[in-house]
């Protein structure tokens, strides 16, 4: 089992739709959380961290669950633009010295 | 430049060559990482390293993979004896830890070709 799970999709969805992405993580350690995002033939880049309280950053809000090992991602009123691969990443040990695992990332396709 | 920067580029080799790809992180970055990216996966965990230790390499696939960072700064992967499930895009990361607040800065990539 992968440490880091997500669904691959594709998610095809129309401008203005909201969609989610889940992921789950097998270490229970784990000490911080994040989402990235890749473009075709990019690098990724954070898109954003997942606190405990859940967070917010305009149409993207992410949540974390510590006791079911789940994160995800809420992305409303979706943009062409927003069409990308997005990686769920966990951070495994402490916040100074951990290693980030990228799950197989869950690729979103946003149509007119 | 102020971003990491991976060289080359792209790279073709033969079945059985050697191949040295090369990682200039963030100046003041730490923490550097190396993975490895095959097509529609998501990046693989390698190796990584604090200044120029080399706290893990559980991710290296085999022997003929080889990393270093002798000062702490510039970063080579090494692979030996190439194959051609070697082919990847081999990305760099340098890290920005502070407190909690952890930020991966990626390379652009080299992508590797084993014919």
């Amino acid at each position: 089992r992968k440490e880091v799970e997500q669904d691959p999709g594709p998610f095809n969805v129309p401008e203005g739709a909201t969609v989610a992405f889940n992921c789950t993580y097998s270490n229970s350690a784990s000490q911080s959380f994040f989402w990235y995002r890749q473009d075709c033939r990019k690098e990724p880049k954070l898109l954003m961290s997942v606190y405990s309280s859940g967070n917010e950053d305009g149409r993207f809000t992410a949540q974390l669950n510590r006791a079911s090992q789940y994160i995800s991602l809420l992305i409303r009123d979706s943009k062409l633009s927003d069409s990308a691969t997005y990686l769920c990443v966990v951070n495994k040990g402490s916040s100074n010295t951990g290693k980030l695992i990228f799950g197989q990332g869950t690729t979103l396709q946003v149509k007119p | 430049g102020a971003g990491v920067s991976q060289s080359p580029r792209y790279k073709v080799a033969k079945r059985g060559q050697d191949v040295a790809l090369r990682c200039d992180p963030i100046s003041g970055h730490v923490s550097l990482f190396w993975y490895q990216q095959a097509l529609g996966q998501g990046p693989e965990f390698l190796t990584y390293f604090q200044n120029e230790a080399q706290l893990d390499k559980s991710g290296l696939p085999s022997d003929r993979f080889f990393a270093e960072r002798p000062e702490g700064s510039v970063s080579t992967l090494k692979i030996q004896r190439t194959q051609q499930e070697d082919s990847a895009v081999y990305l760099c990361a340098s890290l920005r830890r502070e407190g909690p607040n952890t930020e991966a800065f990626f390379g652009q990539g080299t992508r590797l070709t084993v014919v």
